[in-house]
This record gives C-alpha cells, sequence and structure tokens, in this order.
C-alpha cells in the first residue's frame, strides 16, 4: 500500500521554506527520500530509521515519526536547483527496506 | 561500471509483440530492482533480486512479465504479448547489500526505459 503524499505541488520563490509530508497507513521501519528531475532518474537524498529521528542533506532535512506513523521533508531557504518531483518510500513489507512510492510532490522554485 | 545503466533508451513496439530491457548495475551491488513508473506517477515495485534469485517478485503484475539475473550481475526485464497499458518507463535500481541491512539500502536508479506499445 502506498503512502499518501501531500501536498501535490508547491510553488515558491528561491529562499522560501517547504514542507512535504508523508503518511503511511501502516507500521514504518524506514522511511526513503528521493528527488526526481524531469526526465531523469530519481536521486537518493536520505532514508531515516528511527523514529523521530532528523536527518539532513544541505539544507533539507526529514522526520519520522513512528508512532503518528509520519515522515516530513523541509526544505530550507530552497534553491533553484531544488525543483522537482519528491517521492517518499515506505517498507514494503515490515523491515524490509524495499521502499514503495507515494505519488510525488512536484516542487517548483522561481527565481 | 560508474551508474546502473538500463538499454534501450527508448523502445517502441506493437501490441502482442515481445519486449526485453536491460539493466546493468553498479559494479560489486549484490542488490537489484525494477521499478515501473507512469507518468504522474511514484515509481511501482515489479521485482528484487539478491544475487541471482529473485527475493520478492510479487510486484509483477501478471504472468506476462519476468525477469532474470543468470549471473548475480545483468538483469533482464522481459515482457510477453505486450499491451497498451504496459506503457510506461521501466526504471532499475541497485543498491550494495540489499535490503535488511540497516543504513545500507540506498537505491541508485538507472535513467529508465521508455516502453511505449502501440
Amino acid at each position: 500500500q502506498q503512502p499518501v503524499q501531500s501536498p501535490q505541488a508547491v510553488i515558491l520563490r528561491e529562499g522560501e521554506d517547504a514542507v512535504i509530508n508523508c503518511s503511511s497507513s501502516k507500521a514504518l521501519y524506514s522511511v526513503h527520500w528521493y528527488r526526481q528531475k524531469h526526465g531523469e532518474a530519481p536521486v537518493f537524498l536520505m532514508i531515516l530509521l528511527k523514529g523521530g529521528e532528523q536527518k539532513g542533506h544541505e539544507k533539507i532535512s526529514a522526520s519520522f515519526n513512528e508512532k503518528k506513523q509520519q515522515s516530513s521533508l523541509y526544505l530550507t531557504a530552497s534553491q533553484l536547483s531544488y525543483s522537482g518531483t519528491y517521492f517518499c518510500g515506505t517498507d514494503r513489507a515490515g523491515g524490509s527496506y524495499i521502499p514503495t512510492f507515494g505519488r510525488g510532490t512536484s516542487l517548483i522554485v522561481h527565481p | 561500471g560508474a551508474g546502473v545503466s538500463q538499454t534501450p533508451s527508448n523502445k517502441v513496439t506493437e501490441k502482442g509483440k515481445y519486449v526485453e530491457l536491460r539493466c546493468d548495475p553498479i559494479s560489486g551491488h549484490t542488490a537489484l530492482y525494477w521499478y515501473r513508473q507512469s507518468l504522474g506517477q511514484g515509481p511501482e515495485f515489479l521485482i528484487y533480486f539478491q544475487g541471482t534469485g529473485a527475493a520478492d517478485d510479487s510486484g509483477l503484475p501478471n504472468d506476462r512479465f519476468f525477469a532474470v539475473r543468470p549471473e548475480g550481475s545483468v538483469s533482464t526485464l522481459k515482457i510477453q504479448r505486450t499491451e497498451r497499458g504496459d506503457s510506461a518507463v521501466y526504471l532499475c535500481a541497485s543498491s550494495l547489500t540489499g535490503p535488511g541491512a540497516l543504513g545500507a539500502n540506498v537505491l541508485t536508479f538507472g535513467a529508465g526505459s521508455r516502453l511505449t506499445v502501440l
């Protein structure tokens, strides 16, 4: 069962912040975040393995709340290069660490 | 190789034909995954190999789809009697040690093979 991402799309100006949410109807062991630019392969951003853990990548960080079965991706002071579609991936089966991806959130950063 | 290589990058075929899509993973990566991505959707899991064996093929939509990895490196996804609904980008990914190894399951994706069934 695929995770649900929100919002579906975000439009920002350079320097603004954004939050992308990912929720699952089942228990989570891991959450993956990937970014895909148009016509390119998805690129790994981070994987979160423990509840409440936050990780960072450049000015992008994420949190993982096991109890709420949710993860959020935080993009701070967004840059033009952040534009793309962000996918969260949650475990296919308990502890498998193979991601089942959501439908994605399209992020557009304008100058 | 330096990255995951997929061939062909584009394939146009007619309904009912047989298609093979090839994936060459990063050298030394034991785990290999096939996903497919339709327009506006996230990647949909198809199958996962650990070494030569298919450890999880539960994502294959039906028996027209089959994948092999005979020597634990290159993999081929085979689609028989193609249908228009099979049109999608087929993504291959590899990872160093595969799922279950904490923190090791970072997937590196190839650029994909775009399949169009007319």
